[in-house]
């Protein structure tokens, strides 16, 4: 079955800092794999997808997430956080099928300090 | 670029009350769905729909119907609302074919039962 877990639910990083969230999937296929972003009080955002191709994706806002097949993962990191990146993050992992389902993980919330 | 409008941001219901979360998106996209978010659980899918009048159940569908008379409009009913339904409520959609489509989320509705 399908899942994705991320295992940090609240990291607290200085403005400034580099980032790393963590996505672990379990597929039994290759994996879509999404990053999406959530301001407070809003929809989610599509940071970065991948599917295929080079396992280094760059995405919106300076984002960029590594694939890692041999470790199920999925990481998104950020080389130097800015204030407006507080937001709870969401990792996904796209299903063949009808209506072509996501699985999220539960996110991550991200707290940025001055 | 796609937009998915959602009735209501904020709503306010007495326990027992039909309640009707209306969604709608402008980019003819066959599949549509509803999510709940709630604090350290994630997205959860409610029901998502593939076609007009076709719908398929999704990891919480206890207490909850859906309706898709059009392409463009997807709601999700209460029929009889209850204070654990109280949620953020999230609606995505997301074209045919190949699950590497990102989904594309509406602002969400913040529905708080009395």
């Amino acid at each position: 079955a399908q899942s994705v877990t991320q295992p940090d639910i609240h990291i607290t990083v200085s403005e400034g800092a580099s980032l790393e969230l963590r996505c672990n999937y379990s597929y039994g296929a290759t994996p879509y794999l999404f990053w999406y972003v959530q301001s407070p009080g809003q929809g989610l955002q599509l940071l970065l997808k991948y599917f295929s191709g080079d396992t280094l994706v760059q995405g919106i806002k300076g984002f960029e997430a590594e694939f890692k097949r041999s470790q199920s993962s999925f990481n998104l990191r950020k080389p130097s956080v800015h204030w407006s990146d507080a937001a709870e993050y969401f990792c996904a992992v796209g299903a063949l099928g009808t209506g072509n389902q996501f699985y999220f993980g539960t996110g991550t919330s991200l707290t940025v300090i001055p | 670029d796609v937009k998915v409008t959602q009735s209501s941001r904020y709503l306010v219901k007495r326990t027992g009350e039909k309640v009707f979360l209306e969604c709608v998106q402008d980019m003819d996209h066959e599949n549509m769905f509803w999510y709940r978010q709630d604090p350290g659980l994630g997205l959860r899918l409610i029901y998502f729909s593939y076609d007009v009048k076709m719908k398929e159940k999704g990891d919480i569908p206890e207490g909850y119907s859906v309706s898709r008379e059009k392409k463009e409009r997807f709601s999700l009913i209460l029929e009889s609302a209850s204070t654990n339904q109280t949620s953020m409520y999230l609606c995505a959609s997301t074209g045919q074919g190949s699950p590497y489509n990102e989904q594309f989320f509406g602002p969400g509705t913040r529905l708080t039962v009395l």
